[in-house]
């Protein structure tokens, strides 16, 4: 079974809809990351959390907000898509070793389409 | 703040030949570094990482050394394949203190047989 896991794969809705993506680890990691990734910007940092009670933004967070249930748990919520966020979406998860990140481990991934 | 700057894609070359993408860092102190890559239709996952100052990492022919001298971690392949053809990233140093730490756009890699 994979390690981090994303839900769902892929996605399409309308503009004006909410929207929650949904990431799974069992790799005990206390670091969850989500990204978002679209040509010819690469790979950007939307929120980042180093345990369940803090939560930071990341480069671009406006339009997006976060729930961390658990340990295991991070979600990416759009609470009124726009087209403009279509895009293709990682979770990520890390160690914190030594004082400094460690490898981190990405999910599948989710596509999602905002008409 | 940290940062890194890796070279511009997209590189294309023909099987065997030699790679290198260069990548340079700025950070205070003296963080990991990570190269990643990406294959089509997947995400990241680690190639390779250095842990301290001239360390070698290694993994699937990929090298890369962290030389504190030059700041730079670039990535070399001796020989490329077919199935090296991906989206190689090099990791941005940590993130703590720095909210706009971004992995960049990479640099697309394809291998012609």
């Amino acid at each position: 079974d994979a390690d981090v896991t994303q839900t769902p794969r892929n996605r399409i809705t309308k503009t004006g809809k909410r929207i929650m993506l949904e990431c799974s680890q069992t790799k005990g990691h206390d670091r969850m990351y989500w990204y978002r990734q679209d040509p010819g910007l690469g790979l950007r940092l939307i929120y980042y959390s180093f345990d369940v009670k803090d939560i930071n933004k990341g480069e671009i967070s406006d339009g997006y907000s976060v729930s961390r249930q658990a340990q295991a748990k991070f979600s990416l919520s759009l609470e009124s898509a726009i087209p403009n966020q279509t895009a293709l979406y990682f979770c990520a998860t890390s160690e914190w070793t030594s004082g400094h990140t460690d490898t981190q481990y990405f999910g599948p991934g989710t596509r999602l389409t905002v008409l | 703040g940290d940062s890194v700057t890796q070279m511009e894609g997209p590189v294309t070359l023909s099987e065997e030949a030699f790679l290198t993408i260069n990548c340079t860092y700025t950070a205070t102190g003296y963080p990991s570094l990570f190269w990643y890559v990406q294959y089509p239709g997947e995400g990241l996952q680690l190639l390779l990482k250095a842990t301290k100052a001239d360390d070698k990492g290694s993994n699937k022919g990929f090298e890369a050394t962290y030389r504190k001298e030059t700041t730079s971690f670039h990535l070399e392949k001796g020989s490329v394949q077919v199935s090296d053809s991906a989206v190689y990233f090099c990791a941005p140093p940590d993130l703590f203190g720095n909210e706009k730490l971004t992995f960049g756009t990479g640099t697309r890699l394809t291998i012609i047989p």
